[in-house]
């Protein structure tokens, strides 16, 4: 059972500080990893893919893929009451499976003004 | 360009009815995943289609199946339908489906069973 975890939280910062959120996965061969946010009652919205080990930056996110760790993370600065939702860590894999997303079971984050 | 598009969006029906969502993907994607979305389970992949192709599957039983037509458009049915099938469905589309590429989401289908 290949599989993807995350802290369930919740997750409380205040704005402007940064939000840290976690993922493991389970399946060695895992190519992609992806970031979705995924406000309450709406559909998850892709923030961040990465694919080769270290950082990725886009504006005020950072995902940062250790392989040797099978670790994956999303980083927020400057958190914003805007960002408070539910984040989800989804890993695509290798073979027969590289057509599916694996999906965490979400952190919810919740920033306070 | 257009997003993925579902219908419908609200779906009330009775345990042992049958139930076909619909998902038209964004325009030129040939790729179709479906996912079931609950609070206990999270989200869980159901089916992906591929040119008409069914190329992989979840482990849901047989009541739940789905197709894809030469457009594209994929539908999904749900026969047979108990209290555990209430939840929010929700399909993806991409190009091609490859490693790296991203699947973009629908706004879903909430169906509930009573």
């Amino acid at each position: 059972q290949k599989e993807v975890e995350q802290n369930s939280g919740p997750l409380s910062v205040p704005e402007g500080a940064i939000a840290s959120l976690n993922c493991t996965y389970s399946d060695r061969g895992s190519q992609s990893f992806f970031w979705y946010r995924q406000y309450s009652g709406k559909s998850p919205e892709l923030i961040m893919s990465i694919y080769s080990n270290g950082d990725k930056e886009d504006g005020r996110f950072t995902a940062q893929l250790n392989k040797a760790s099978q670790y994956v993370s999303l980083l927020i600065r400057d958190s914003q009451p805007s960002d408070s939702a539910t984040y989800l860590c989804a890993v695509k894999g290798s073979g027969g499976s590289n057509y599916k997303l694996t999906f965490g079971k979400g952190t919810l984050l919740t920033v306070n003004p | 360009k257009a997003g993925v598009t579902q219908t419908p969006r609200y779906l009330i029906k009775t345990r042992g009815q049958q139930v076909t969502l619909s998902c038209s993907p964004i325009s030129g994607h040939r790729s179709v995943s479906w996912y079931q979305q609950t609070p206990g389970q999270g989200l869980q992949f159901l089916f992906e289609y591929f040119s008409e192709t069914q190329r992989n599957k979840g482990n849901f039983p047989g009541r739940f199946s789905g197709r894809q037509f030469s457009n594209s458009r994929s539908e999904m049915n749900v026969s047979t339908l108990e209290l555990g099938d209430s939840a929010l469905y929700l399909c993806a589309s991409s190009p091609l489906n490859t490693a790296q590429e991203t699947q973009y989401f629908g706004p879903g289908t909430r169906l509930l069973v009573l």
